[in-house]
């Protein structure tokens, strides 16, 4: 099976713009969660699609949202972008519900930076 | 915000030591995970722990999930050069909510 993938691998916006990140999971799992990887604060959860439906949420402000479609795949969004979201964003899927007996597959992660 | 605290941040060994590193939480787990993130790279699933007082040994790595069920270790032994990178818990609350450690960056001085 293919890994996960993520599109695109690096990104350079501006202060206010707004960006759009895309996430495959394997095929067949359909549990989508994001993270945000920084060199200060680790990997910190943003969100978890199951099914279409936002599953669980982490704390994180409104600019931050996502989606997930019917066929699994996942999109993140980030509006009116600041330079602290200068970040590595990474995608994991597995076959349930992340954390619930399941083991999370990463994908390579997008390299948003915001100058 | 963050429930897990995984200790020590860093660690530096020469290469043939031994490596810890310790995951705490203030409220029951009802599972933890542990991967792993070699640099420049995506953190990559190691094992899972579900029972009070597992025990898991994966070649020269012992995991071990408390009797509690709030602390978890892992444990190298005779660390190698391709045991660099940064190592994670990662914890389902009895809330079904998920919080990855803070992390241990491992460097193994050959």
């Amino acid at each position: 099976k293919a890994g996960v993938t993520q599109t695109p691998r690096y990104l350079i916006k501006t202060r206010g713009q707004q960006v759009t990140l895309s996430c495959s999971p394997i095929s067949g799992h359909r549990s989508v969660s994001w993270y945000q990887q920084t060199p200060g604060q680790g990997l910190q959860f943003l969100f978890e699609y199951f099914s279409e439906t936002q599953r669980n949420k982490g704390n994180f402000p409104g600019r931050f949202s996502g989606r997930q479609f019917s066929n699994s795949r996942s999109e993140m969004n980030v509006s009116t972008l600041e330079l602290g979201d200068s970040a590595l964003y990474l995608c994991a899927s597995s076959p349930y519900l992340a954390g619930i007996y399941n083991e999370q597959f990463f994908g390579p992660g997008t390299r948003l930076t915001v100058l | 915000g963050q429930q897990v605290m995984q200790i020590p941040q860093y660690q530096h060994v020469q290469e043939g030591e031994d490596f810890t590193t310790y995951c705490n939480s203030s409220t029951t787990l009802s599972n933890i995970q542990w991967y792993k993130q070699r640099p420049g790279g995506h953190p990559v699933f190691l094992i899972q722990l579900v029972k009070s007082g597992e025990v898991k040994k994966q070649k020269r790595l012992t995991f071990q999930f408390g009797e509690a069920k709030k602390n978890s270790s892992l444990h190298i032994t005779a660390t190698q050069t391709t045991d660099v990178g940064t190592y994670f818990c990662a914890a389902t609350n009895t809330g079904n909510q998920f919080y990855f450690g803070t992390g241990t960056s491992l460097t193994v001085i050959p």
